[in-house]
């Protein structure tokens, strides 16, 4: 079985500008979650989606955004990028996303100028 | 009060010794309780998940989960040089997931 997915590996952006990144989870998983990692704030959720729904939301502003496809990929959006937004972007996959496992993609590096 | 809280370590311990980390924390609601480990430069992967009240036990590792006190730690025997990583303690409730901020483990040789 394939892992979880994430696209691009590394971006690089400047300020104000707003990105999109992308998430794939294992196959017949149904649950997407996302987490930003940085070296001062650990590991922050962001947003869980299931079955194109979002069920719970971390405490981000609302420059943070997601959705869910119908084929469980998942995209999250971050706009009027600002430096502090440098980080690691996670995603993460689980079969329920009800005190499941999660299994986390390689992850996102954005790197904010 | 962070919702998960771990030391942050560095935790450093000599091969082959016994590395005890530790975590508490505040929702009495949690349910799913988890260790991952994370590598520099990686992404975490689990290691054990526990979901009750005792001990569990996987190899070298044992979890341990405390729900009166809120505390949860992992023991890992027989430390290896491998096992240096950063371990991060987990907590279910619900659709959400809340980590801790890690605990950095150096296993000496």
């Amino acid at each position: 079985k394939a892992g979880v997915t994430q696209t691009p590996r590394y971006l690089i952006k400047t300020r104000g500008q707003q990105v999109t990144l992308s998430c794939s989870p294992i196959s017949g998983h149904r649950s997407v979650s996302w987490y930003q990692q940085t070296p001062g704030q650990g590991l922050q959720f962001l947003f869980e989606y299931f079955s194109e729904t979002q069920r719970n939301k971390g405490n981000f502003p609302g420059r943070f955004s997601g959705r869910q496809f119908s084929n469980s990929r998942s995209e999250m959006n971050v706009s009027t990028l600002e430096l502090g937004d440098s980080a690691l972007y996670l995603c993460a996959s689980n079969g329920q996303g009800y005190s499941d496992t999660q299994y986390f993609g390689p992850g996102t590096r954005l790197t904010v100028l | 009060q962070k919702e998960v809280e771990q030391n942050s370590g560095p935790l450093s311990v000599p091969e082959g010794a016994i590395a005890s980390l530790n975590c508490t924390y505040s929702d009495r609601g949690s349910q799913s309780f988890f260790w991952y480990r994370q590598y520099s430069g990686k992404s975490p992967e689990l290691i054990m998940s526990i979901y009750s009240n005792g001990d569990k036990e996987d190899g070298r590792f044992t979890a341990q989960l405390n729900k009166a006190s809120q505390y949860v730690s992992l023991l890992i025997r027989d430390s290896q040089p491998s096992d240096s990583a950063t371990y991060l303690c987990a907590v279910n409730r619900g659709f959400k997931t809340i980590f801790g901020a890690g605990t950095r483990l150096f296993v000496k040789a």
